[in-house]
């Protein structure tokens, strides 16, 4: 069975510095994994998509690192700001491709 | 763009009373996923559908039940609702099983049993 952790729970920086977020995933046979935003009392956004045979994707400042042999995702956020302060979640998909598997998600404040 | 729509956006049940709640989607997406979310923990797969007239349960079904009757539309249902049924509860949606196909989320609905 696919576990998906993401340490830490939460996450405290200064505006300005660069966001790092972890996601480990057991089973490495994975079809995608995905990075989600969510606000609170909101739902998930979708950040960014990672395909099984690719090793990265930007987005702006957002960057996602996937390294499937160690059961491994990163999040990198630039020069972060107080519009980044939300919960990110990371999802990742079975081989089959059809359901997804959520890490229990990182709460990020981001103080001005 | 609608996307994704659930209604009602909150809700509070009585133990035991039943209620469906109501998803449909605008993107002609083929799959289409039921999640709850507990406070502070992530999503959990409750059903999903890869297209109409086909349902499969997902890591917590038992207390609920789906029907996928049109592309567009994936009620969940509740039947004798339970405390520990109290949630918030997230459709999703995905044109295929496309490896580049992001699921796509409603706002959610907020479900306290009393």
């Amino acid at each position: 069975k696919q576990e998906v952790t993401q340490i830490p729970a939460a996450l405290s920086v200064p505006e300005g510095e660069n966001l790092v977020l972890n996601c480990s995933f057991t089973d490495s046979a994975i079809y995608n994994l995905q990075w989600f935003r969510q606000d609170p009392g909101k739902g998930l956004t979708s950040l960014l998509l990672i395909q099984s045979s690719q090793r990265e994707q930007t987005s702006g400042r957002l960057n996602a690192s996937l390294d499937k042999s160690s059961g491994r995702s990163t999040l990198y956020i630039a020069a972060s700001q107080p519009g980044d302060s939300a919960t990110y979640l990371c999802a990742v998909s079975g081989a089959a491709g059809n359901k997804l598997t959520f890490g229990g998600g990182t709460r990020v404040l981001v103080k001005p | 763009n609608a996307g994704v729509t659930q209604t009602p956006k909150f809700r509070i049940l009585k133990i035991g009373q039943s209620m469906t709640l109501q998803c449909t989607q605008d993107m002609n997406h083929n799959y289409m996923y039921w999640y709850r979310q507990d406070p502070g923990m992530g999503l959990k797969l409750i059903y999903y559908s890869v297209g109409a007239g086909i349902t499969d349960k997902g890591e917590v079904p038992n207390g609920y039940n789906v029907s996928r009757s049109t592309t567009e539309d994936f009620p969940l249902r509740l039947e004798l609702a339970a405390p520990s049924q109290t949630s918030v509860y997230f459709c999703a949606s995905k044109r295929d099983r496309g490896g580049n196909q992001p699921q796509h989320f409603g706002d959610g609905t907020r479900l306290s049993i009393l």
